[in-house]
């Protein structure tokens, strides 16, 4: 089945770690999506990528590293450098075209606990 | 910056009764998308409205694209319990940066049985 996947579903680290969180998508899909969501709260992104090797900053990328390599993977960093990384992480996709982007496919999520 | 602001925050209403949340942005849109996040689980696209005054049905649920493409809304007709979640607008970015969606704070609907 065509979709996007995310791991870890569930992390803890410790202050102070670097975390990585995996996004693989096997829609063919050019644009990858990484938003960040807290309780009662709506989506922020973090970081976005239109076509492999290039990514843009969201509007909270401080303390995030990305990297797009091939074009299913997307995998977010969370650095020691996030000062309250305890979160919900979605990755998503899109097509993209000249004229915009479809709809957002989004995995099932990562909740990261800092301890 | 452009901000998408969406509103209620939270609506509780009984099975049967209809609900309503309004989506605004600083910005004139190019399209607007609506999802909805149920409790525990991921956004899920609902539709996508392109024209001004675009309206949209689908079953109980009708969305609508204000004449200016600055609003949109999304109507539940006779709510059910399966309509339970968070429903969120989000609207792409300005000239070139289409892949920069911006997405309101979302609405959490609540239906009681």
């Amino acid at each position: 089945d065509g979709g996007i996947t995310q791991s870890p579903k569930y992390l803890f680290r410790k202050e102070g770690q670097n975390v990585t969180l995996s996004c693989e998508q096997n829609l063919n899909h050019d644009a990858m999506y990484w938003y960040r969501q807290d309780p009662g709260q709506g989506l922020r992104l973090i970081y976005y990528s239109q076509i492999v090797n290039d990514f843009q900053k969201g509007d909270i990328a401080e303390g995030y590293s990305v990297s797009r390599e091939k074009k299913e993977s997307f995998p977010l960093t969370v650095t020691s450098a996030q000062k309250n990384p305890t979160a919900f992480y979605l990755c998503a996709s899109s097509i993209s075209s000249g004229s915009g982007s479809g709809e957002l496919f989004f995995g099932e999520g990562s909740r990261l606990t800092v301890l | 910056g452009q901000q998408v602001m969406q509103i209620p925050q939270y609506q509780h209403v009984q099975e049967g009764e209809d609900f309503t949340t309004y989506c605004n942005s600083s910005t004139t849109l190019s399209n607007i998308q609506w999802y909805k996040q149920r409790p525990g689980g991921h956004p899920v696209f609902l539709i996508q409205l392109v024209k001004s005054g675009e309206v949209k049905k689908q079953k109980r649920l009708t969305f609508q694209f204000g004449e200016a493409k600055k609003n949109s809304s999304l109507h539940i007709t006779a709510t059910q319990t399966t309509d339970v979640g968070t429903y969120f607008c989000a609207g792409p970015g300005l000239r070139y940066n289409f892949n920069k969606f911006y997405f309101g704070s979302g609405t959490k609907l609540n239906v009681k049985p």
